[in-house]
């Protein structure tokens, strides 16, 4: 069964400290893999999508990184404020021949607070 | 409004009642997907339409679930005689078309709870 892991489950930072999330997943092969972002109460937000040759993709103060070969992903954030305190969720989609199924996998989310 | 629009944002009912949740696409997406989230877990799909082809309804949970989608744009998930283990977020997203590299954008989720 294809699965995504993230960890940690949680994270805590002070406001202007940077952090990195991590994905592993056994998706294979994969089309591409998605962070997404999901403020509490809101739907998610795509942050970064990279197919399977990239290896690393930014988005202003995101940036992330893959690695095909371990099945990893990471999203780093720098200089966190307190408006990136939210659920930061990894997707991977896989390769497939055809038909409609939609197959995408998401993790459980890292849910991350920035504390002033 | 630009982004996907959902309806009602909070419903609660009583077990064994039928809801019906509604999802606006953004005009122009031909993908339309919806997801299952449960406090804790991540989305579960349920069920995706593209264009005018047979929906894929290999992720709805039991035959008490159904969707529709009319003119190809606006959708509506139905639940029959309602159960407590189906309250949840219900999120729809679309995308321009089901291309591997779409993004897909979310609305902010109809929240169910049954008592």
């Amino acid at each position: 069964k294809n699965q995504v892991e993230q960890s940690p489950q949680s994270l805590i930072i002070l406001e202007g400290k940077n952090c990195t999330l991590q994905c592993n997943y056994t998706v294979s092969p994969f089309s591409n893999l998605r962070w997404y972002k999901q403020d509490t109460g809101r739907g998610p937000v795509s942050l970064t999508i990279m197919t399977f040759s990239e290896n690393t993709k930014s988005n202003g103060r995101y940036t992330a990184t893959l690695d095909a070969d371990t099945k990893q992903s990471s999203l780093h954030i720098t200089a966190s404020q307190l408006s990136d305190s939210a659920s930061y969720i990894c997707v991977v989609s896989p390769m497939y021949s055809g038909g409609g199924a939609d197959g995408l996998t998401f993790g459980k989310g890292t849910h991350l607070i920035i504390q002033p | 409004g630009a982004g996907v629009s959902q309806s009602p944002s909070n419903k609660v009912t009583e077990k064994g009642k039928d809801v019906e949740l509604r999802c606006d696409p953004i005009s122009g997406h031909t993908a339309l997907y919806w997801y299952r989230q449960s406090l804790g877990q991540g989305l579960e799909f349920l069920i995706y339409f593209q264009g005018n082809s047979a929906p894929d309804k290999s992720g709805l949970p039991s035959d008490r679930f159904s969707a529709e989608r009319t003119g190809g744009s606006v959708s509506t998930l139905t639940i029959q005689r309602t159960q407590q283990e189906d309250s949840a977020v219900y999120l729809c997203a679309s995308s321009p078309l089901r291309g591997d590299n779409q993004p897909q954008h979310f609305g902010d989720g109809t929240r169910l709870s049954i008592l």
